[in-house]
């Protein structure tokens, strides 16, 4: 089976533009979360979608959001960048909702905001 | 919510020594603890995992111990190597529809050669 494909791998982009990042969960998987990690903070949880609905959502501003397609495919969206989003974005995907199951992660997106 | 805190956040080990890394949990109806490990610029991976009607699960040189009473979750590195070098994180799911995977902060650990 094919893992969990993200992209793109990496992206530059300035202050004030938005960005879409996508992820491919593994064939069968139903469900997406969707993670920040930047240096000393670890994994801080952005969202979960299951079966194209948003189960839970993290501590973030309304400028990140998301969503989930009928092929499972889900994308995040950070709008009006500011330099505090530069991180690595992961993704997770498991075949259950919520965590109760493995999640596998993408390689992640580097994002570098200028 | 549930809250992981993990310890320590940083570990050295001479190579061939053991390692241990702790974490606490604080919703008592947790049942799920895996554990990942994230190599330098690589995407975390599942390394082992237990659930809650388990009190220790082994894989090789690793293994994992779970103590429900007392809320914490230890991962055991033996006979360690340089390419256990890594950062790792536990993580901990209260179970139920609507809750989620909570993570702790991470551990660095550097095996010495």
């Amino acid at each position: 089976k094919a893992g969990v494909t993200q992209t793109p791998r990496y992206l530059i982009k300035t202050r004030g533009q938005q960005v879409t990042l996508s992820c491919s969960p593994i064939s069968g998987h139903r469900s997406v979360s969707w993670y920040q990690q930047t240096p000393g903070q670890g994994l801080q949880f952005l969202f979960e979608y299951f079966s194209e609905t948003q189960r839970n959502k993290g501590n973030f501003p309304g400028r990140f959001s998301g969503r989930q397609f009928s092929n499972s495919r889900s994308e995040m969206n950070v709008s009006t960048l500011e330099l505090g989003d530069s991180a690595l974005y992961l993704c997770a995907s498991s075949w259950s909702a919520g965590g109760e199951e493995t999640q596998y992660f993408g390689p992640g997106t580097r994002l570098l905001v200028l | 919510g549930e809250n992981v805190e993990q310890h320590p956040s940083t570990l050295s080990v001479q190579e061939g020594d053991s390692a241990v890394i702790k974490c606490t949990y604080s919703d008592s109806a947790s049942n799920y603890f895996p554990w990942y490990k994230q190599e330098l610029g690589k995407r975390p991976q599942l390394i082992i995992d237990i659930r809650s009607n388990v009190g220790e699960k082994k894989d090789q040189r690793i293994a994992v111990t779970l103590n429900k009473t007392a809320k914490h979750f230890s991962l055991h590195i033996t006979e360690t190597q340089p390419e256990d070098s890594a950062v790792y994180f536990c993580a901990a799911f209260p179970g139920g529809y609507g809750n989620k995977l909570v993570f702790g902060a991470g551990t660095i650990l550097r095996v010495k050669s």
